[in-house]
């Protein structure tokens, strides 16, 4: 079966260094996501991509994030300058259909700030 | 704005129990419904979907309707196994153009005994 693939499975990063998070969505896929989920606590949307634009974000999506589709098959997400509430688990997913069908997830980037 | 909620975990049941996590929600128009399974250490699994009124999403022996008279997604299995042990997430799609974000509920950790 198709998967999102995410690397590293753990990143442990400096505070105020910039970290970026790579995931490889499934290949025929159109629409792409970033989720985080600080320890304990709910899933919540960062944004989502399309058409090589982003085609909706969250008010966490502040301009310290950014994505990129660098290539065909990778999909970003950059996290500047660091905070200790930025550590979360990130997770990317894909869709081919927005309208229908539930996304694929990745497995998820544990990324810890100290 | 849109949202979702689930019942507080944890929940502990006997292997063979009946298990049912209720999940309500909040939203205009009519949204798509799912839950999703994370299992210690993975991402998010979709478990099941509904897309409109009345349709009953199912899968590995889970259930849950969609209910639109009482803004209900209630996830529902006659008989638990160990293996169901994990944390479910109930979680809509809204129905309104350009959006594409997903909506989590807080997720309820199931603990199931042998």
């Amino acid at each position: 079966e198709p998967e999102v693939t995410q690397t590293p499975s753990h990143q442990v990063t400096q505070m105020g260094q910039e970290v970026i998070l790579r995931c490889v969505p499934i290949s025929n896929h159109l629409y792409f996501y970033w989720y985080r989920q600080i320890l304990g606590q709910k899933v919540e949307f960062l944004v989502s991509f399309y058409n090589n634009e982003i085609s909706e974000k969250s008010e966490i999506f502040d301009d310290q994030f950014s994505v990129e589709r660098p290539d065909g098959s990778n999909f970003t997400l950059k996290i500047r300058s660091t905070k200790l509430e930025d550590s979360a688990m990130y997770f990317c997913a894909s869709s081919g259909d927005k309208a229908n069908y539930g996304y694929t997830f990745g497995s998820g980037t544990r990324l810890t700030v100290v | 704005g849109d949202s979702v909620t689930q019942m507080e975990g944890p929940v502990t049941l006997s292997e063979e129990a009946f298990l049912t996590i209720n999940c309500t929600y909040t939203a205009t128009g009519y949204p798509s419904l799912f839950w999703y399974v994370q299992y210690p250490g993975e991402g998010l699994q979709l478990l099941l979907k509904a897309t409109k009124a009345d349709d009953k999403g199912s899968n590995k022996g889970f259930e849950a309707t969609y209910r639109k008279e009482t803004t209900s997604f209630h996830l529902e299995k006659g008989s638990v196994q160990v293996s169901d042990s994990a944390v479910y997430f109930c979680a809509l799609r809204g129905d309104y153009s350009g959006t594409y974000k997903y909506i989590f509920g807080t997720g309820t950790r199931l603990k199931v005994l042998a």
